[in-house]
């Protein structure tokens, strides 16, 4: 149950996209299409923008995107908003029920 | 509306125990899979565990099965989690959530409780 793998941060200017990563294995990420991305600002709960590897919930903005290939999931947040500065994790499910999350990526907006 | 409000957390001493809450409100509670994750000061979230709806399936985190047992009473709509043998490396704040329903990911979220480990 290793932590899935981020890029510890991130950062772009207002307008501009950005990818970040999860790199897990064939057991976790690469084995089910049950990637989840959660965002979260400090002192907040987490909140998911992602789930089933590209599906966005209701209310959640279009700028919001994800995608998988092999082991590896992306979240890309496409015209960066001030707002969307804030950590971000992803979780894959991992076989029996149980789950791992990534280890987070710091967002910042310039 | 849609609400989970964790309790329980607190100061506990190296060693020591705690057994958290979370009170679910606005939903049938009983139809859900449940978690718990936590947090500890500046690092990420971590899975913890989690019960079926009926609570007669639990699954935990290998740090720390063993020491952790979650349990649900859906006549009071509450999810509990017993915290055992506790160390400063298990000081987090942690958080209950709700899986979305037939689903793998956690669509509702407690703020959550505190739980500091520390002599």
């Amino acid at each position: 149950q290793s932590a899935l793998t981020q890029p510890a941060s991130v950062s772009g200017s207002p307008g501009q996209s950005i990818t970040i990563s999860c790199t897990g294995t064939s057991s976790d990420v690469g084995a089910y299409n049950y990637v989840s991305w959660y965002q979260q600002h400090p002192g907040k709960a987490p909140k998911v923008i992602i789930y089933d590897v590209s599906e966005r919930p209701s209310g959640v903005s279009n700028r919001f995107s994800g995608s998988k290939s092999g082991n590896t999931a992306s979240l890309t947040i496409s015209g960066l908003q001030a707002e969307d500065e804030a950590d971000y994790y992803c979780c894959s499910h991992a076989g029996r029920d149980t789950y791992v999350f990534g280890s987070g990526t710091k967002v910042t907006v310039l | 509306e849609v609400q989970l409000v964790e309790s329980g957390g607190g100061l506990v001493q190296p060693g020591g125990s705690l057994r958290l809450s979370c009170a679910a409100s606005g939903f049938t509670f009983s139809s859900y899979w449940m978690t718990w994750v936590r947090q500890a000061p500046g690092k990420g979230l971590e899975w913890v565990a989690n019960i079926n709806q009926d609570g007669n399936r639990k699954v935990y985190a290998d740090s720390v099965k063993g020491r952790f047992t979650i349990s649900r009473d859906n006549a009071k709509n509450s999810l509990y989690l017993q915290v055992n043998s506790l160390s400063v490396e298990d000081t987090a704040v942690f958080f209950c959530a709700r899986f979305a329903l037939r689903a793998h990911h956690m669509d509702v979220w407690g703020k959550g409780t505190t739980v500091t480990v520390s002599s």
